[in-house]
């Protein structure tokens, strides 16, 4: 079974800063998905950005990108010029790889609370 | 195009007693998932369903927990007994079937407080 860790329960960073949440998983496949979601005090999920596995490069979404190590089984989301919007839950997620039907529900780790300072 | 729906948002009930909620997800997604959420923690996989059938439900306290999806469309999930440790966020959540990327859409939940 895989299992995901987020090892920093709470992070701060000062508006307009840079930020790096840290992930990292365990699994014996050698295809799958990485997710980050954001989870605003609202509670609804947001998807912010993903990683296929079998991509070396390192997806960008604007302001928020990834630093993906795949042998070191490592996926850290960077935040730059932090904004106060971007204050939540933010949750990192596994998901296999399959072809057709089959279970692919997302592993999440525990999440890191990000706080914004103005 | 709406969201996933989820109702109700809010429940409070006592031990013993039995409760139910419901999700709508995104038109034309087939594949549904009920997540738990204990505070502090990340989801939990309860339940998947593609169109109206189960594909895992490993995680599935199945001596009190239900789920079902008529028509495949729409899914209930059961809770009865209810257990003090049940209380959490439910998220129901949807997908396109076998389609990249594979993005899941999560609702809002229904927070659930056992007392």
């Amino acid at each position: 079974a895989q299992t995901v860790t987020q090892s920093q329960p709470e992070m701060s960073v000062q508006e307009a800063e840079t930020v790096t949440l840290s992930c990292t998983y365990d699994t014996s496949e050698s295809d799958y998905y990485l997710f980050w979601y954001k989870q605003p005090p609202s509670r609804q999920m947001i998807l912010v950005i993903r990683q296929e596995a079998y991509k070396q490069q390192n997806a960008t979404e604007n302001r928020f990108s990834v630093n993906f190590q795949k042998a070191a089984k490592s996926f850290s989301l960077k935040i730059s010029d932090s904004q106060l919007g971007d204050a939540a839950m933010y949750f990192c997620a596994y998901r296999t790889t399959f072809l057709g039907g089959g279970a692919d529900g997302l592993t999440f780790g525990k999440g890191t609370h990000l706080i914004i300072q103005p | 195009e709406a969201g996933v729906a989820q109702s109700p948002r809010y429940k409070i009930i006592e031990k013993r007693q039995s409760v139910a909620f419901w999700c709508n997800p995104i038109s034309g997604h087939a594949t549904l998932y009920w997540y738990q959420q204990i505070l502090g923690q990340g989801p939990k996989l309860l339940i998947q369903f593609q169109n109206n059938g189960v594909v895992d439900d490993s995680q599935l306290p199945k001596d009190r927990f239900s789920a079902e999806r008529l028509k495949g469309v729409d899914s209930t999930l059961k809770i009865q007994p209810a257990k003090l440790e049940d209380s959490a966020v439910y998220l129901c959540a949807s997908s396109l079937l076998g389609l990249p990327p594979y993005e899941q859409y999560f609702g809002p939940g229904t927070r659930l407080t056992v007392t």
